[in-house]
């Protein structure tokens, strides 16, 4: 497809439990960022990737998250012991090379949903 | 740190009706971006402002800068349901060309 790709589109897990929360940059973008939005607020940086390596990791809340990005396209957001705080939308967004005056616009997927129970 | 505040945060009117959203941020922003989103949908860019007294229109809406103020506008003329959506601003911190802050949104309901 022509956009960004986020899979799954909805996960429910319990508290404690491991996921994978996957996102298919488009094609040729070379940086790729994670962003959470929780109910009612903006979304919040993360993380973000240029190329293969985490360029700046700042965002993630605590050491429980954690993401790759092996082969510089796809990319995975990975979350230990889940908790119910966790619970937001998990957005993810790429460009052509990070933000510069030419304009590298960011363009986002439709996120996943992660609700902890 | 760069802050980004919008207000209002709830707006609801009446079709054909104007008004604007305001959003002001706390630090130097390189550009200053307006994205939309409907329910369940993605970020939808809108407008990036690159300079002070930089104005951008896209039918109904229009957006402005000012950067001295600290302080971007998402004006909306005549008003239609299609408008209905939440509108958030976010600005670039300064030390980077890439981490966006954003306000909370503006969830805009256009009433016929």
């Amino acid at each position: 497809g022509a956009g960004v790709s986020q899979t799954p589109s909805n996960k429910v897990t319990e508290k404690g439990k491991y996921v994978e929360l996957r996102c298919d940059p488009i094609s040729g973008h070379t940086a790729l960022y994670w962003y959470r939005q929780s109910l009612g607020q903006g979304p919040e940086f993360l993380i973000y990737f240029q190329g293969t390596g985490a360029a700046d990791d700042s965002g993630l809340p605590n050491d429980r998250f954690f993401a790759v990005r092996p082969e510089g396209s796809v990319s995975t957001l990975k979350i230990q012991r889940t908790e119910r705080g966790d619970s937001a939308v998990y957005l993810c967004a790429s460009s052509l090379t990070p933000g510069g005056p030419m304009n590298t616009e960011a363009f986002f997927g439709q996120g996943t949903r992660l609700t902890v129970v | 740190e760069l802050k980004v505040e919008q207000n209002p945060l709830f707006l609801s009117m009446q079709e054909g009706k104007n008004y604007t959203i305001y959003c002001n941020y706390s630090t130097t922003s390189d550009r200053l971006y307006w994205y939309r989103q409907d329910p369940g949908k993605s970020l939808e860019s809108l407008f990036v402002l690159l300079s002070n007294g930089a104005v951008k229109q896209e039918g109904r809406l229009m957006a402005s800068l000012d950067t001295k103020a600290r302080l971007s506008t998402l004006h909306i003329t005549a008003a239609v349901h299609d408008l209905s959506a939440t509108y958030f601003c976010a600005g670039i911190s300064g030390g980077s060309n890439y981490k966006l802050t954003f306000g909370k949104g503006t969830l805009l309901t256009v009433n016929p």
